[in-house]
């Protein structure tokens, strides 16, 4: 596809329960960035790749959360025993530039809706 | 520490009028700034950037560094201008303001 892809679109979780988020960043984007986003709130920075490396994870809140891009493409976030302070959307965004070369525009997926029940 | 304050959640005014969405931000170093904005069951997409000095879709920002300031400004509000607007700072990585939800009203 032409953007940046992101599945489930939704997805309820049972508290306790692990879920797996995936982004399919655009074609030859290196920099990919997720960010939660909170009812009413703005997105919030999770973590960074550049490639495969995970230049900044500053943002993952906890222990439970976990990101990776073993090949440079494709991303999963993946959150691990769920709790209801984990519902949120979380975003993926891509970017062609590298972090430091000019502002480089991120473009946006839709979205992954996760419900903790 | 970085950080971006859009201090009104809701901006309502009638088509035709002045719209300004405030923004402010916190960084000690050189920031690039940007807007933007999510259409009704749209994707958040890129507005504009500071650097590029541009008018898109009649919207201009302009960077006040005495300020720590880059609103966003239009002088004739249209309905199709109607969604959610974020600022958002980039340094060492691109934090987003909580956003500034534009109610352009007939």
């Amino acid at each position: 596809g032409a953007g940046v892809s992101q599945s489930p679109r939704y997805k309820v979780a049972k508290r306790g329960q692990d879920v797996a988020l995936r982004c399919d960043p655009i074609s030859g984007h290196v920099s990919l960035f997720w960010y939660q986003q909170a009812l009413g709130q703005g997105p919030e920075f999770l973590t960074y790749f550049q490639n495969e490396a995970q230049l900044d994870k500053s943002g993952l809140p906890s222990d439970r959360f976990f990101a990776e891009r073993p090949e440079g493409s494709v991303s999963t976030l993946k959150i691990q025993r769920t709790q209801q302070e984990d519902s949120a959307v979380y975003l993926c965004a891509s970017s062609l530039v590298r972090r430091g070369l000019g502002a480089g525009e991120l473009f946006f997926g839709e979205g992954s809706r996760l419900t903790v029940l | 520490a970085q950080r971006v304050t859009q201090p009104e959640k809701l901006l309502s005014v009638f088509k035709g009028a002045p719209v300004e969405l405030k923004c402010n931000y916190s960084y000690s170093g050189s920031p690039e700034l940007f807007w933007y904005v999510q259409y009704s069951r749209q994707r958040l997409q890129l507005l504009l950037r500071h650097i590029s000095r541009e008018s898109i879709k009649g919207f201009t920002a302009d960077l006040n560094k005495g300020e720590t300031s880059f609103h966003l400004k239009k002088p004739f509000a249209q309905e199709e201008d109607s969604a959610m607007y974020y600022c958002a700072l980039r340094a060492s990585k691109i934090i987003f303001g909580s956003g500034t939800r534009l109610s352009i009203r007939p």
